[in-house]
């Protein structure tokens, strides 16, 4: 199975702030990678899909890249309702489509 | 509006058994594939098991292989996972998801129930 490793597994930053996680496929995904939101109690939300398109209805704010083996996830400045935890998701051929372990992004 | 419901979540006894159910509604449940995901408590996602658009191909991830079982009922927009010989460690949230995959695009949860939990213990 393709393992996906997340970085860093938390961060600290102030609302208005530009962040960026990375996420690193243990062989290459091409750009089957997506990325999701999750809050406290509540159900991922998908934010980029295929590396780098965003996914309907999500702010601008949010952008995807990379290819291959490595991506990023960048947040331009940062909103309080930003504040939550991160995955990435590989969707390469064929299942388990598996996930990062996760980055949880916390106000400084 | 999208809609995904789940079900069945419960507290059940190691080795025993349980049905889990979503119920789509407000899209064409039957063009879609269909998966599970699961979050054990304080953890991150693992997914689960995935099924194409009318039931012929399924996906296990390895730790639920010969133990799940993955169906739908298209005529009654319901996604299905079977579960038995539960163990401690299946203990999660689960998540049905709705994904948009289609020949020359690429697998995604667009949309995502509330989830159910299952507890395993005893």
């Amino acid at each position: 199975d393709i393992q996906m490793t997340q970085s860093p597994s938390s961060l600290s930053a102030s609302v208005g702030d530009r962040v960026t996680i990375t996420c690193r496929a243990s062989q290459s995904i091409s750009n089957y990678l997506n990325w999701y939101q999750q809050k406290p109690g509540k159900a991922p939300k998908l934010l980029i899909y295929a590396a780098s398109s965003l996914q309907s209805g999500v702010p601008s704010r949010f952008s995807g890249s990379g290819s291959g083996t490595d991506f990023t996830l960048t947040i331009n400045r940062l909103q309080p309702e930003d504040f939550a935890t991160y995955y990435c998701q590989q969707s390469y051929s064929p299942p388990p489509h598996t996930f990062g372990q996760g980055t949880k992004l916390q106000i400084k | 509006e999208v809609q995904l419901v789940e079900s069945g979540g419960d507290l059940v006894q190691p080795g025993g058994s349980l049905k889990l159910s979503c119920a789509a509604s407000a899209f064409a449940f039957s063009n879609y594939w269909m998966s599970w995901v699961r979050q054990a408590p304080g953890k991150g996602l693992e997914w689960v098991a995935n099924i194409d658009q009318d039931g012929s191909e399924k996906n296990y991830v390895d730790s639920v292989k010969g133990r799940f079982t993955i169906s739908r009922d298209n005529v009654k927009n319901s996604l299905f996972l079977q579960m038995s010989s539960l163990r401690a460690e299946d203990t999660a949230v689960y998540y049905c998801a709705r994904d948009p995959y289609q020949r020359y695009s690429s697998s995604r949860f667009d949309f995502w129930g509330q989830g159910t939990l299952v507890t395993v213990s005893s």
